[in-house]
């Protein structure tokens, strides 16, 4: 069973442009997460997506959008890049939110680096 | 709204010795779930173990357990017989038992050593 799986891994954009990253959760799980992982803010929640619906939002400006697809893969989008958005983004699968036994098993990240 | 703290930022322990990283939060919520993370260099957040706070038996899988006191708000992590790959950043992370939600609150981190 494939884990989740996030694209690119690694990324060098400019001031100002805007940025995609891709997440394919695992086979089956219809919930994703994304996380932003800077060595001074520390892990931080972004949004949550089941059933191509957004159920939660972190504090983050609306530069940062996402979206999630009828196949559960999930797409954040960050506009007019900011240096502090160099960043590990981090993706989270889940078979569905909350619940007992909900795990949340996450993808490698994409290393976004603003110049 | 919830937090999490770790208060160590870095520990080290000696191969085969025991280890134990702390964590506190704070919620209002009387339902909820912690977990223990590793994220080693590959940057893969990997889950160790998990607590639901309304069981009062403490989690163990193999030579990771934990000490959870409700009461204090404390949920500290024992690595027992460490090994070199348990080298890593550690992570606290608290998600509320209901609203239907996955969000994880994370605290800092604290980055274990593993000396051979």
């Amino acid at each position: 069973k494939a884990g989740v799986t996030q694209t690119p891994r690694y990324l060098i954009k400019t001031r100002g442009q805007q940025v995609t990253l891709s997440c394919s959760p695992i086979s089956g799980h219809r919930s994703v997460s994304w996380y932003q992982q800077t060595p001074g803010q520390g892990l931080q929640f972004l949004f949550e997506y089941f059933s191509e619906t957004q159920r939660n939002k972190g504090n983050f400006p609306g530069r940062f959008s996402g979206r999630q697809f009828s196949n559960s893969r999930s797409e954040m989008n960050v506009s007019t890049l900011e240096l502090g958005d160099s960043a590990l983004y981090l993706c989270a699968s889940s078979l569905e939110p909350g619940g007992i036994n909900t795990e949340a098993f996450f993808g490698q990240g994409t290393r976004l680096t603003v110049v | 709204a919830q937090t999490v703290t770790q208060s160590q930022p870095e520990m080290s322990v000696q191969e085969a010795e025991t280890v134990t990283l702390s964590c506190t939060y704070d919620t209002s919520e009387s339902d909820y779930y912690l977990f223990w993370y590793k994220q080693p260099p590959s940057r893969q957040m990997i889950l160790v173990i998990r607590q639901e706070a309304y069981k009062q038996q403490n989690a163990t899988e193999n030579r990771f357990s934990v000490n959870f006191q409700k009461a204090a708000k404390s949920f500290s992590l024992k690595i027992s017989d460490s090994q070199l790959g348990d080298a890593a950043m550690y992570f606290c992370a608290y998600r509320s038992f209901g609203g239907a939600t996955n969000k994880l609150i994370f605290g800092t981190g604290t980055l274990l050593a593993v000396q051979p």
